[in-house]
């Protein structure tokens, strides 16, 4: 069946890079996605890649796909206290959006 | 344009009630799905609707319901609250006809059963 998995938590300094990684199961997928989750708040859309690309960059963000091991990752450059939050992984393809239960990323001082 | 808009933000309900969600997606958006978050079974997907039909539902009782009005707003009903219903019930709208497009979410419905 469909699935996307991440790792649960990540703590990584300030200043340091973070890097989160997803699989999914879904090749048929069209779309993946990173969403930004803040307490209390809703998912926030930090930047998605079609299917058939293999990496993405957005400012500090770097999204990488690899498709034949369906593995998605993304990396925050320079990472700052204000990127602690829950990163969703999702894949989209059909009439529904497949979400992993989110990385929760701790960032110190 | 203003974004997904979610009613009321907080909520608290007694076990055997029920509850009624509204969400008022982005303008010109016509498509809406609901999620339920919780601490331990993340972001599980409820149902989407498009153009006043449902188009994808996802693996829940039916004591959960919604629906879509003409101008797109969407409500979710659920009857014969349990403890277990407690959770962030999260509205999401998307633009495009074909699936597989972005979908932008609104803050939530905090909902608490006792």
């Amino acid at each position: 069946g469909e699935d996307v998995e991440q790792s649960l938590f990540l703590s990584v300094r300030e200043g340091d890079s973070s890097v989160i990684n997803c699989t999914y199961t879904d090749s048929s997928s069209t779309y993946l996605y990173w969403y930004k989750q803040e307490p209390g708040a809703g998912l926030q859309l930090l930047t998605y890649i079609f299917s058939n690309m293999d990496m993405k960059q957005d400012q500090r963000l770097t999204v990488l796909l690899n498709k034949k091991d369906k593995h998605l990752s993304l990396r925050i450059a320079d990472t700052q206290t204000g990127d602690s939050a829950i990163y969703f992984c999702a894949e989209a393809g059909g009439f529904k959006t497949i979400f992993g239960a989110g990385t929760r990323l701790f960032v110190k001082a | 344009k203003a974004g997904v808009t979610q009613t009321p933000r907080y909520l608290i309900k007694t076990r055997g009630q029920q509850v009624t969600l509204s969400c008022s997606p982005i303008s010109g958006h016509r498509s809406v799905s609901w999620y339920q978050q919780t601490p331990g079974q993340g972001l599980q997907f409820l149902f989407e609707y498009f153009s006043e039909t449902q188009r994808n539902k996802g693996n829940f009782p039916g004591r959960f319901s919604g629906r879509q009005f003409s101008n797109s707003r969407s409500e979710m009903n659920v009857s014969t609250l349990e403890l277990g219903d407690s959770a962030l019930y999260l509205c999401a709208s998307s633009a495009l006809v074909a699936g597989g497009d972005t979908q932008y979410f609104g803050p939530g419905t905090r909902l608490t059963v006792l």
